[in-house]
């Protein structure tokens, strides 16, 4: 599975957008790119994946540039529950199994 | 159940001692993962069920880890003579072993070995 690269930590206000970047130059063809969030004390929680369309849900948006090397996740209104450490994952979709966490981005919203 | 349970949520041990920790995946989960996350760091990959294929046991740190997984469901974790750089948190994950699929975590186990 392809690495990630991200930031180790960043600040965002409360209500204001958050976007978390992620770097996976290496990053195969059949490699989805997928989001966790993991808050304190807990297991991580799935976020939004994507392979090489822009992908919204309900909790964020996930944009992959066109040559699919890099990602940003998107939590449009940050709010104080959204303080976490963000990981990003690329996954070979139909034959891959580990997922491959790496250190994360710490996000602190900001009151 | 209604989500990944895993117990104990915590277990203190001896160095030396023997510990199983156990994980109930989401029922019809086929895929069930274990990963170990020590103080202030990222999750370590341990090893991987999928159906009744071979597990990849790639990620297991030393002989003294093993897991099982008994009819597809349940799945117990065993660390034989516990070392304190065994202490982490334990977590355990299941999905339905298809493409595209989420991981569903349960709340971990905390091991402390003393």
């Amino acid at each position: 599975d392809a690495k990630t690269t991200q930031p180790p930590s960043m600040d965002c206000a409360e209500g204001r957008a958050a976007n978390l970047p992620c770097n996976h130059s290496t990053i195969s063809g059949n490699e989805y790119v997928y989001w966790y969030r993991q808050i304190h004390s807990q297991g991580p929680q799935y976020i939004i994946h994507g392979l090489k369309n822009n992908e919204t849900n309900e909790m964020a948006s996930l944009i992959i540039t066109e040559d699919r090397k890099s990602s940003t996740l998107i939590l449009p209104h940050a709010t104080l529950r959204d303080t976490a450490v963000y990981y990003c994952i690329v996954r070979v979709g139909a034959t891959g199994n580990q997922f491959y966490f790496g250190t994360g981005t710490s996000l602190t919203v900001i009151p | 159940g209604a989500g990944v349970s895993q117990s104990p949520s915590n277990k203190v041990t001896e160095k030396g001692k023997d510990v199983e920790l156990r994980c109930d995946p989401i029922s019809g989960h086929t895929a069930l993962y274990w990963y170990r996350q020590s103080l202030g760091q990222g999750l370590e990959f341990l090893i991987y069920f999928q159906g009744n294929s071979a597990p990849d046991k790639s990620g297991l740190p030393s002989d003294r880890f093993s897991a099982e997984r008994t009819g597809g469901s349940v799945s117990t974790l065993t660390i034989q003579r516990t070392q304190q750089e065994d202490s982490a948190v334990y977590l355990c994950a299941s999905s339905l072993g298809s493409t595209n699929e989420k991981l569903f975590f349960g709340s971990g186990t905390q091991l402390s070995v003393l």
